[in-house]
């Protein structure tokens, strides 16, 4: 059947405050975790990635943390600046029958305001 | 810079014509993949394949088909392109047994039939 697109969810933030984009995932047996950025008119490009044994890693700006047990997980995005508007996806690996893949959620929209 | 390609960015075409969208990557990998967005919107995806010889249909069903003949080279084939096929194509690819950095996608295909 036709499947029906919901609107991103969208979040605005004043320049050189902190952001979190929050995600809920579907399947407990999931054990990796990505976070990609997608600016318009390209594609998702890798941000941060953590695997199920873990349940917060930082990078450069930004943090991931995982909570297992609501099956959540969120990006903090640290004095956020104009570059980082984009639509932020999660994604999360699911393997099973020796088959891997990543399905993505929803996506949030972050808007930067100056 | 990616080391996947997708060609063309963008293509205008009619109703009922055959097309096929490009994607190669140089970076050996096993895995590749066609995700199907629609602008703003979350990923599908549509086709997968684990290396050559291999493909196989993702979780949103499509009316395109995919060959993977070539390690690098996993083409992406519309029969008779139809309105409702217009959408951005997303081709990514990944290491065999490791998510590693999770995928690299490509630059998209930006699709539009008229």
């Amino acid at each position: 059947g036709e499947s029906v697109g919901l609107h991103l969810p969208t979040l605005s933030v004043q320049e050189g405050d902190n952001s979190i984009i929050n995600c809920a995932y579907s399947n407990s047996a999931s054990d990796y975790f990505i976070w990609y950025k997608q600016e318009s008119g390209k594609g998702p490009q890798f941000i941060i990635d953590i695997r199920s044994n873990m349940d917060k890693r930082q990078g450069q700006r930004v943090t991931v943390l995982l909570n297992k047990t609501v099956k959540h997980l969120s990006l903090q995005i640290a004095a956020t600046q104009p570059g980082d508007s984009a639509v932020y996806f999660c994604a999360e690996n699911i393997a099973g029958g020796g088959a891997q893949k990543l399905v993505f959620g929803q996506g949030t929209r972050l808007t930067i305001n100056p | 810079e990616a080391d996947i390609y997708q060609t063309p960015r963008y293509l205008v075409i009619g109703t009922g014509k055959k097309i096929t969208l490009e994607c190669s990557q140089t970076m050996g990998h096993d895995k590749m993949y066609w995700y199907q967005q629609d602008p703003g919107m979350e990923l599908h995806l549509i086709h997968y394949s684990y290396g050559v010889n291999s493909t196989e249909k993702g979780d949103l069903s499509s009316e395109s088909t995919v060959s993977r003949i070539r390690t690098e080279h996993f083409p992406l084939t519309l029969e008779s392109a139809r309105p409702s096929h217009t959408s951005q194509y997303l081709c990514a690819s990944s290491e065999l047994r490791d998510p590693g950095y999770g995928y690299t996608f490509g630059s998209g295909t930006r699709l539009t039939v008229v």
